[in-house]
């Protein structure tokens, strides 16, 4: 089956500075990549997606990269702000069902 | 309307008790899913419904025990659970179960097992 690794666990960055978060999946027929921002107490909410078609997406602060040959993708989030603090969870869809996350990295960005 | 709701947000049950987790969503979409999280860990799936029919389930104990009525709701039927089965109990539903259809969360039901 799927595995997803995600480094770091923990990042502590200062507000205006760039955060980047990196995940590795290990099933090449998987075709959806999205990333998922989750708030203590919260549920869940996606906040950017990448298709396997596609190398790189971006949406204001926040980009993803795809390197389908390596197998990885990352989240690029710029100008980081207070409210950006969260755990953010990387996941990767195979066999056109299934979704596994990767285990999260808790991100504080310090005023 | 572009959410899924979840009854109860909290539950307590003792491990001979047998309760519901109810899901609902008004968006037509025709996946859903149940995901379990421990704290302080990636959700982890259980159960997929795609048109009204169990898709995957991911070698999931049988006293969870999942329902689909209708393509608005899914419940989760609890039975004889373990403490160790304290989580937060997501569901989550799509457009289908095509890759590239974002999955949209409802808030969880937090269980307690005593």
């Amino acid at each position: 089956g799927e595995n997803v690794e995600q480094h770091p666990s923990t990042l502590s960055v200062q507000e205006g500075d760039s955060a980047v978060i990196k995940c590795t999946y290990s099933d090449s027929a998987s075709n959806y990549f999205p990333w998922y921002k989750q708030e203590l107490g919260k549920r869940p909410q996606l906040i950017i997606d990448i298709r396997s078609n596609v190398g790189e997406k971006k949406d204001q602060r926040i980009a993803v990269t795809l390197n389908k040959t390596a197998k990885h993708f990352s989240l690029h989030i710029t100008e980081t702000q207070p409210e950006d603090s969260a755990v953010y969870f990387c996941a990767a869809m195979y066999y056109g069902q299934n979704f596994v996350f990767g285990p999260g990295t808790r991100l504080s960005v310090l005023p | 309307d572009t959410e899924v709701t979840q009854t109860p947000k909290h539950l307590v049950m003792g491990m001979t008790n047998k309760k519901s987790l109810k899901c609902e969503q008004h968006m037509g979409h025709r996946a859903m899913y149940w995901y379990k999280q421990k704290a302080k860990k990636p959700p982890e799936l259980m159960f997929v419904y795609s048109y009204e029919k169990l898709s995957i389930n991911e070698s999931v104990p049988s006293r969870f025990s999942p329902e689909c009525p209708n393509s608005s709701l899914l419940n989760l039927h609890l039975h004889a659970l373990q403490p160790e089965d304290s989580a937060l109990y997501l569901c989550a539903s799509s457009q289908e179960t095509l890759a590239g259809d974002e999955q949209y969360f409802g808030p969880g039901t937090r269980l307690t097992v005593t």
